[in-house]
C-alpha cells in the first residue's frame, strides 16, 4: 500500500545537526511532490515547504530558510529533512506528507512523524 | 501569506449533536481548502479535499461546503471517535498555511 515511513525519534544536543528521513513506497515516488510539516508540543501544524520529487528543487516557507534542508534519493525513493544548529525551540515533531495533484495538492499521505528532542 | 482563522478554538459537545466548524481565508482561494483530523500521537489525517469531497473511508456524517473565503465543516451526528482536532488547510498558494485547529471534546 501507499505508505511514508519515517524515522526514529532523535535526541540531540543544542548546536548539532538532524537529518529525518521519508521512505516512500507502493507508488511511483517522483510522481508527487513531498511537503514536511512541523508540529510543537500541545500547538498547531506549520508548514515547512516542500520538495518537488522531479526535479529537487526544494521551496522553504518563511523562518524555514538557512537552518533547514530538504534533499532526496531518489534511488532509495526517500526524502530528508537535515536540521542543523539544532536549538531548543526546534523541539517538535516533523512530518512527511504526499500531496495529491488530483485534489488540487491536499496532502492525502502521511508520514508517522518524527519526534526531535533538542535539550542539553 | 494566507492567513486561515477558525472557529471555535475549542468545542464541547455530545455523541449524536451536529457540530459545525468554520475556516476563514483572509484572501480568496477558490477551492483549493481541505480539512484534516488528528488525534493526539498520531499524524493527521486528509478527511475532506476541493472543499466537499469526502476522502474514501471517511464516513459520510462529515461534509465540507462553502467558497472563496468561507468554509464549514459539519459532523452530523457525532461519534465518540470523531472527538480530535480538526485543521483547515488551504493548498492555493505557498505558504500552504493551516488554520490554529478546533479541539472537539466530550461534554
Amino acid at each position: 500500500q501507499v505508505q511514508l515511513v519515517q524515522s526514529g525519534s532523535e535526541l540531540k544536543k543544542p548546536g548539532a545537526s538532524v537529518k529525518v528521513s521519508c521512505k516512500a513506497s507502493g507508488y511511483t515516488f517522483n510522481s508527487a511532490a513531498l511537503h514536511w510539516v512541523r508540529q510543537a508540543r500541545g500547538k498547531g501544524l506549520e508548514w515547512m515547504g516542500w520538495i518537488n520529487t522531479n526535479t529537487g528543487n526544494p521551496t522553504y516557507a518563511q523562518g524555514f530558510t538557512g537552518q533547514f534542508v530538504f534533499s532526496l534519493d531518489t534511488s532509495v525513493s526517500t526524502a530528508y529533512l537535515q536540521i542543523s544548529n539544532l536549538k531548543a525551540e526546534d523541539t517538535a515533531v516533523y512530518y512527511c506528507a504526499r500531496a495529491a495533484a488530483i485534489a488540487l495538492g491536499a496532502f492525502e499521505i502521511w508520514g508517522q512523524g518524527t519526534m526531535v528532542t533538542v535539550s542539553s | 501569506d494566507i492567513k486561515m482563522t477558525q472557529s471555535p478554538s475549542s468545542l464541547s459537545a455530545s455523541v449524536g449533536d451536529r457540530v459545525t466548524i468554520t475556516c476563514r481565508a483572509s484572501q480568496n482561494i477558490n477551492s483549493y481548502l481541505n480539512w484534516y483530523q488528528q488525534k493526539p500521537g498520531k499524524a493527521p489525517k486528509l478527511l475532506i479535499s476541493v472543499v466537499s469531497s469526502l476522502q474514501s473511508g471517511v464516513p459520510l456524517r462529515f461534509s465540507g461546503s462553502g467558497s472563496g473565503t468561507d468554509f464549514t465543516l459539519t459532523i452530523s451526528s457525532l461519534q465518540p471517535e470523531d472527538f480530535a482536532t480538526y485543521y483547515c488547510q488551504q493548498t492555493y498558494t505557498v505558504p500552504h498555511t493551516f488554520g490554529q485547529g478546533t479541539k472537539l471534546e466530550i461534554k
